[in-house]
């Protein structure tokens, strides 16, 4: 089945405590990119990539990183996570960045930093 | 950051009713808009991409129309099902852009 996975699905955290948000699809899709969704705000995109090794800034990028090692993975890591960063955050990927390309968005990840 | 705005922000509705709301994004730059349906506990799926000003696209009893002239797009939904609850998004893309600007969303509950 195609489809675009996150782990975890919920996660609390203490402020500063390292963690990694893992997202997997599996439809050899070049673009892949890490939204947040806040109450009354639409989504926002924190980081994108193109392809493998190719990563940029979304909208909001302070206090997160991202890698793309392999082209099927796009993990996002919180260095020192604050309670400003609980969130619903999803994973998405399209097959190309081109004009009719839509995403394909993975669970979500439910992040509580206390 | 660019303001794309929904309309309303929430909607009830009757079983049978037809509605209809709008997505409200810059003139100028247009690339593309994106339709999105959100259910509750689930993922965005995709909807709609509309690309070029006049049109118009139909997937069963859901519609949706693009104006890039004004900058709005309409979602229609004729004779509303219980079924067809959730929040509707909007995403418009600018050229040269490959970050999409997303509305808040309308979310749209139909009462049977």
């Amino acid at each position: 089945e195609a489809q675009v996975t996150q782990n975890p699905r919920y996660l609390i955290t203490v402020t500063g405590k390292k963690l990694t948000v893992t997202c997997s699809q599996n439809m050899n899709h070049e673009y892949m990119s890490w939204y947040r969704q806040d109450p009354g705000l639409g989504l926002r995109q924190i980081y994108y990539s193109m392809n493998v090794e190719v990563t940029d800034k979304g909208d909001v990028p302070e206090g997160y990183k991202v890698s793309r090692k392999e082209k099927r993975n796009f993990p996002l890591i919180l260095e020192s996570p604050s309670p400003n960063q609980t969130s619903l955050y999803f994973c998405a990927s399209s097959p190309r960045t081109g004009v009719e390309e839509t995403q394909y968005f993975g669970p979500g990840t439910r992040l509580l930093v206390l | 950051i660019l303001n794309v705005e929904q309309s309303p922000q929430s909607l009830h509705v009757q079983e049978g009713d037809s509605t209809n709301f709008t997505c409200s994004f810059p003139s100028s730059n247009f690339y593309a808009l994106h339709w999105y349906r959100w259910e509750t506990a689930k993922s965005p799926e995709a909807l709609f991409v509309m690309t070029l000003n006049g049109d118009e696209k139909k997937k069963g009893r859901i519609s949706a129309t693009l104006n890039t002239k004004e900058g709005y797009s309409y979602l229609y939904i004729k004779g509303s099902q219980p079924e067809d609850s959730a929040t509707y998004l909007c995403a418009f893309r600018s050229g040269g852009s490959y970050i999409p600007t997303f509305g808040r969303g309308t979310s749209l509950i139909v009462h049977p």
